[in-house]
């Protein structure tokens, strides 16, 4: 299994365009989330999805938007970027686990905002 | 809500010390605790979890109690390495029940020295 991967690694944009971070995993998990992490912020939850065709919002999700239509794969869409949105991108997945919950992470996505 | 604090850092430590990281939590319900690892570059790795009061958690050779009376999940090591500077971050998620959101600490920075 590759477990969760996440493109592209690193990416510049200028502010106001627009670009797709990608994200899947092959482990069957159904739920899934996107956090964004910021020096002294810990990690925060931007959007999450406990399943194909279901999201919902996070901590910070204001500037983002996702959609599941597979199992497999999670984007996060930055629809206009602002500075505000540079940091790194991790993306999770997690099963019931018996009701454990543990979470898998991605490498995540390096993302500066000029 | 759901809250995880642990120490400031950074940690410095000599090669070989005693390695103490602090976490405490608040928690509206029944949590799972976990320590994950953040080595520089890299994304999170789950370290070690422990699920229900009492229980132990331990990998690499660090380990940490779920302390139901003092609400606290403190990581230890008896010996550190080089190749343990890494950040290390305290979460919580409440078992059972469809929500899956990992609470985080801030982190902490621990470096090791030759």
């Amino acid at each position: 299994n590759a477990g969760v991967t996440q493109t592209p690694k690193f990416q510049v944009l200028k502010t106001g365009q627009s670009m797709t971070l990608q994200c899947a995993q092959d482990m069957n998990h159904e739920y899934m989330s996107w956090y964004r992490q910021d020096p002294g912020m810990g990690l925060r939850l931007i959007h999450y999805s406990v399943g194909a065709g279901i999201t919902d919002q996070g901590e910070v999700p204001n500037g983002y938007n996702v959609s599941r239509s597979t199992t497999e794969d999670f984007p996060l869409r930055l629809l206009s970027a602002a500075p505000s949105q540079t940091s790194v991108y991790f993306c999770a997945s997690s099963s019931p686990d018996r009701g454990h919950k543990t979470q898998y992470f991605g490498p995540g996505t390096r993302l500066l905002v000029l | 809500g759901d809250s995880v604090t642990q120490m400031e850092g950074p940690v410095t430590l000599s090669e070989e010390a005693f390695l103490t990281i602090n976490c405490t939590y608040t928690a509206t319900g029944y949590p799972s605790l976990f320590w994950y690892v953040q080595y520089p570059g890299e994304g999170l790795q789950l370290l070690l979890k422990a699920t229900k009061a009492d229980d132990k958690g331990s990998n690499k050779g660090f380990e940490a109690t779920y302390r139901k009376e003092t609400t606290s999940f403190h990581l230890e090591k008896g010996s550190v390495q080089v190749s343990d500077s890494a950040v290390y971050f305290c979460a919580l998620i409440i078992s059972g029940g469809s929500n899956y959101k990992l609470t985080f600490g801030k982190g902490t920075l621990l470096t090791v020295n030759p």
